[in-house]
């Protein structure tokens, strides 16, 4: 098991760019969700998926994007980027029942916006 | 409102001392759970423990230890004779069920600068 997977781990953005965030997990998960995290501001939700069709908002939603076509992947949108947009970014996943409801993170995406 | 308060940014303590890292969380549901993370400098995020709405029983695991009471909403965390590799952001987070899942948001506190020197 790779466990969740997450590329880019460094980007630069300029702004208004748009760019994906890949994230995958093998271990079957049905919930998946993303988080940036900001000094001092701890993980905020951006948005979170409890199975493969099914997307709902976090804390701060906006201007991201997310679908979820497989249980596997999980991608996150930047439409157009912007310099709040800069941060750290943490996908997890983990099961929706039963089982201890650990989430699972990847290594995370250090994002740029200049 | 936040949902989880960790009002601690930071606690220094010197090895061997004890420590009790606090949160406080806010919601109407029932059905809840809450978890600890660990984040070492390393920035990975490790998970810690989880607790659900409807057991009470502090835990311990060696040197951790956790005191969940629904009177005061509160799920404090503490480390028993700290060692230096403690050092680390840890954060308490929230989980309220969502569209009937057990599991939904999940909401993490500002989380607790932990330092602890040789």
């Amino acid at each position: 098991n790779a466990g969740v997977t997450q590329t880019p781990k460094f980007q630069v953005l300029k702004t208004g760019q748009s760019m994906t965030l890949q994230c995958a997990q093998d271990m079957n998960h049905e919930y998946m969700s993303w988080y940036r995290q900001d000094p001092g501001m701890g993980l905020r939700l951006i948005h979170y998926s409890v199975g493969a069709g099914i997307t709902d908002q976090g804390e701060v939603p906006n201007g991201y994007n997310v679908s979820r076509s497989t249980t596997e992947d999980f991608p996150l949108r930047l439409l157009s980027a912007a310099p709040s947009q800069t941060s750290v970014y943490f996908c997890a996943s983990t099961v929706t029942s039963g089982g201890s409801y650990e989430q699972y993170f990847g290594p995370g995406t250090r994002l740029t916006v200049t | 409102a936040q949902k989880v308060t960790q009002a601690q940014t930071e606690i220094s303590v010197v090895e061997k001392e004890d420590v009790t890292l606090d949160c406080v969380y806010e919601t109407r549901d029932t059905t809840y759970y809450l978890f600890w993370y660990k984040q070492p400098p390393s920035g990975e995020l490790v998970f810690l423990i989880r607790r659900n709405s409807f057991d009470e029983q502090n835990e311990i695991s060696g040197r951790y230890s956790w005191n969940f009471q629904k009177s005061t909403s509160s799920f404090n965390f503490t480390i028993t004779a700290s060692q230096v590799v403690d050092s680390a952001v840890y954060f308490c987070a929230l989980s309220e069920a969502v569209r009937g899942s057990t599991l939904g948001r999940l909401y993490f506190g500002r989380g607790t600068q932990l330092t602890v020197w040789p």
